[in-house]
């Protein structure tokens, strides 16, 4: 079955690490998405894709870093430049045609520093 | 005004009524729009997919406004099932693929 797949479902980590969250995809889906909530909130975007070797940042960028070498694949670091990074991150993937298409999520992934 | 602007609620409602919640937006290029329902601690799942003025799907609706530039959903009939966040995508710029949720109505279904 198709879908999208992030990796770990819970990540610890110490202030000070970066960490790299994996987001994989066998749609063949063009586009593909970072966002982050935190809880009582809304998604917001970090980071998106159009296309492979291409990223763009999105509202909440800063402390974070992207690649898309795959068009498969799209991980996501928090760096320690992230001052909050403690939240609910998650990856999504569309067709991509110029947002005609709906979303599809993975499960996401809940980081927590301490 | 924000890109994406939805009312938080809560919306607390009596098992069997009907309920709606609007989504205004900034941008008018798009002409698709969408509604994800989100469970507590899960992913938002499509709920909706809109590409005109319009869309019915047995006891929910989403219309768009787009002289008033706002998204709307309709719960008829409402279950406890529907408890949820329901999160609404609106019009993006067109010829980008930026998707920018808003943050969401909280629904409670009372039994």
């Amino acid at each position: 079955d198709g879908g999208i797949t992030q990796s770990p479902k819970y990540l610890f980590r110490k202030e000070g690490q970066n960490v790299t969250l994996s987001c994989e995809q066998n749609l063949n889906h063009d586009a593909m998405y970072w966002y982050r909530q935190d809880p009582g909130q809304g998604l917001r975007l970090i980071y998106y894709s159009q296309i492979v070797n291409d990223f763009q940042k999105g509202d909440i960028a800063e402390g974070y870093s992207v690649s898309r070498e795959k068009k498969e694949s799209f991980p996501l670091t928090v760096t320690s430049a992230q001052k909050n990074p403690t939240a609910f991150y998650l990856c999504a993937s569309s067709i991509g045609d110029r947002g005609r298409s709906p979303l599809h999520f993975g499960n996401g992934t809940r980081l927590t520093v301490t | 005004r924000k890109e994406v602007e939805q009312d938080p609620g809560p919306f607390n409602v009596p098992e069997g009524a009907t309920v709606a919640f609007n989504c205004t937006y900034s941008n008018s290029a798009s002409q698709s729009f969408f509604w994800y329902r989100q469970d507590c601690r899960k992913e938002p799942k499509l709920l909706m997919s809109v590409y005109s003025s319009g869309n019915e799907d047995g006891r929910f609706t989403a219309q768009l406004n787009r002289a008033s530039q706002y998204i709307s959903l309709l719960i008829r009939d409402s279950k406890l099932s529907d408890s949820a966040t329901y999160l609404c995508v609106p019009p993006g710029d067109f010829g980008n693929e930026k998707l920018t949720f808003g943050t969401g109505t909280r629904l409670t279904i009372i039994p």
